[in-house]
C-alpha cells in the first residue's frame, strides 16, 4: 500500500531562516513524488515534482530513494511562504493507476517577521 | 494555465436531500477526473477516478451508490452526493489530468448537511 507521512503538522520559522518541510513515502516502485501548497483561502497548486527537478519559488526538494524521504527545502523563508504544504505521491506514468494521489497530513508553515 | 472551475464552492443541505458538485474544465479537455474528500484537519483521500463516457472507479471504502460519478463530456464531472446526512460534511475537491504530467484542482466544495 502507498502511504505519505509528513510528521510535523507545524512549522514556525522566522524570517530569512532555512526551512525544511519533511515527507516520508512508502511504495514498492517507483513512485512520482510532489509537493502541493495551499495559500489561504485559495486552492491546491503544484509547487514541485521531483521528475522535474526545478526550483519553484525558492524551494527544492531531492528524491532520496534510499531513505524514500522527499523533503522540502528553502534557505531563506519569506512570509509569503506561510501557508499549508502537501506531500503527495503517484504511481509511475503509464500505469492504469497514475494520477490516484496519495497525500500526506499536511504541514502548516508560519514565517514570523 | 489550465483551469478546473468547481461549484458551489459551499453548500448547506438538510438530510435526506441530495447535492451535486460540479467542476468543469476550462480550456481543456479532461478525460480523467479524480474526486477528493478532505475531512476537518486531516488530509485528502481520493475517492474515486472519473473517465469520461465510462463508469467511475471507486476507491475501497467509498459507496458508489451514495456517491454518484457523471462524467459525461470531455469538460465536465459532476459528484452527487444522494440522501446526504451529517456525517457526509465534508470538503470535496476534485482534480483533472491536464496533460502527460500535470494535474490541476478545483477551489474545492465545502458540504454542510444538517
Amino acid at each position: 500500500a502507498q502511504r505519505v507521512t509528513q510528521p510535523e503538522k507545524l512549522l514556525s520559522v522566522f524570517k530569512g531562516a532555512p526551512v525544511e518541510l519533511k515527507c516520508n513515502y512508502s511504495y514498492s516502485g517507483s513512485p512520482e513524488l510532489f509537493w502541493y501548497v495551499q495559500y489561504s483561502r485559495q486552492r491546491l497548486q503544484l509547487l514541485l515534482r521531483h521528475i522535474s527537478r526545478e526550483s519553484i519559488k525558492g524551494f527544492t526538494a531531492d528524491l532520496n530513494k534510499g531513505e524514500t524521504s522527499f523533503h522540502l527545502k528553502k534557505p531563506f523563508a519569506q512570509e509569503e511562504d506561510s501557508a499549508m504544504y502537501y506531500c503527495a505521491l503517484s504511481p509511475p506514468n503509464g500505469g492504469t493507476s497514475y494520477g490516484k494521489l496519495t497525500f500526506g497530513q499536511g504541514t502548516i508553515l508560519t514565517v514570523h517577521p | 494555465g489550465a483551469v478546473v472551475s468547481q461549484h458551489p464552492s459551499w453548500v448547506i443541505c438538510k438530510s435526506g436531500t441530495s447535492v451535486k458538485i460540479e467542476c468543469r474544465s476550462l480550456d481543456f479537455q479532461a478525460t480523467t477526473m479524480f474526486w477528493y474528500r478532505q475531512f476537518p484537519k486531516q488530509s485528502l483521500m481520493l475517492m474515486a477516478t472519473s473517465n469520461e463516457g465510462s463508469k467511475a472507479t471507486y476507491e475501497q471504502g467509498v459507496e458508489k451508490d451514495k456517491f454518484l460519478i457523471n462524467h459525461a463530456s470531455l469538460t465536465l464531472s459532476t459528484l452527487t452526493v444522494t440522501s446526504a446526512h451529517p456525517e457526509d460534511s465534508s470538503f470535496y475537491i476534485c482534480s483533472a489530468r491536464t496533460g502527460a504530467y500535470g494535474y490541476t484542482f478545483g477551489s474545492g466544495t465545502r458540504l454542510t448537511v444538517v
